[in-house]
C-alpha cells in the first residue's frame, strides 16, 4: 500500500496569514496531486506535479502556490489565507500510466 | 471536453437490498481506465475498483462493476446493501492520447450512499 503522508493534519489559521501545507509520500511516484473538499463540490484540484522542480496549475488555482523540491515532497502554499480556503486538503500520489491514485490522511484547515 | 457523470448525488437504501450508484462518462481520450473510490467519515478516498478492459466484471468487498464502453458507463453494485456500505463514493476516469503523454484524472461530483437499517 502506498505511504501518503500529510501534515499537519489539522490548522488555524489567520486571516491574510501565510500557510504551509506538506505532503511526503515514499512510493518512488512521479505524479504528485493537491485537492481541496467542500461539501457539495467533491474533490477539486488546486495543482499537480508529474516530476520534481515542476508543477502545473489545475482547476481551482487561485489563491493557492505549488512546490515539488523533490520526487518525495510537494508542498501547497496558501500566501495569504482567507476565510473561502477553510476546507480539508488531500495530497495524493501515483505512478503514471493509469495507475491507482493513494491519497493521504487529509488536512483540516480553519481560517478565521 | 471529457466528463464523468454521477447523476444522483444521495442514495438512500435499506439494508439488505440491492443498491446501483451510477456513472457515465465523455471522453476523447484512446486509452483508459476507471475507478470507484469510496470515502468513509472522516477519512480519506481509497480505491474500491479499478477497470480498463471493456465488458469485464470486476469485484471487491462485495461490489462490482463492468466498463461498458457502448453505453460509456462504469456503474457500481451490490446485491446485498450493508450499514457499513455508508459512505461517499466517486467515480473517476483516468486517461491519456497517446503513449508518452500524461495521463490525467477527471473525477464525478460523488454519490452519497446512505444504508438505513
Amino acid at each position: 500500500e502506498a505511504a501518503v503522508t500529510q501534515s499537519p493534519r489539522s490548522k488555524v489559521a489567520v486571516t491574510g496569514g501565510k500557510v504551509t501545507l506538506s505532503c511526503h509520500q515514499t512510493n518512488n511516484h512521479d505524479y504528485m496531486y493537491w485537492y481541496r473538499q467542500d461539501t457539495g463540490h467533491g474533490l477539486r484540484l488546486i495543482h499537480y506535479s508529474y516530476v520534481a522542480d515542476s508543477t502545473e496549475k489545475g482547476d481551482i488555482p487561485d489563491g493557492y502556490k505549488a512546490s515539488r523540491p523533490s520526487q518525495e515532497n510537494f508542498s501547497l502554499i496558501l500566501e495569504l489565507a482567507s476565510l473561502s480556503q477553510t476546507a480539508v486538503y488531500f495530497c495524493a500520489s501515483r505512478s503514471g500510466g493509469l495507475n491507482t491514485l493513494y491519497f493521504g490522511a487529509g488536512t483540516r484547515l480553519s481560517v478565521l | 471536453g471529457d466528463s464523468v457523470t454521477q447523476t444522483e448525488g444521495l442514495v438512500t437504501v435499506t439494508e439488505g437490498l440491492p443498491v446501483k450508484l451510477n456513472c457515465t462518462y465523455q471522453t476523447t481520450y484512446l486509452t483508459i481506465a476507471f475507478f470507484w473510490y469510496v470515502q468513509y467519515l472522516n477519512e480519506a478516498p481509497q480505491v474500491l475498483l479499478r477497470s480498463s478492459t471493456d465488458n469485464k466484471r470486476t469485484e471487491h468487498q462485495g461490489f462490482h462493476a463492468t466498463l461498458h464502453k457502448s453505453s460509456s458507463s462504469f456503474h457500481l453494485q451490490k446485491s446485498s446493501a450493508q450499514l457499513s456500505d455508508s459512505a461517499l463514493y466517486y467515480c473517476a476516469l483516468s486517461g491519456f492520447h497517446y503513449v508518452g503523454d500524461n495521463s490525467k484524472l477527471i473525477w464525478g461530483l460523488g454519490t452519497s450512499l446512505v444504508v438505513n437499517p
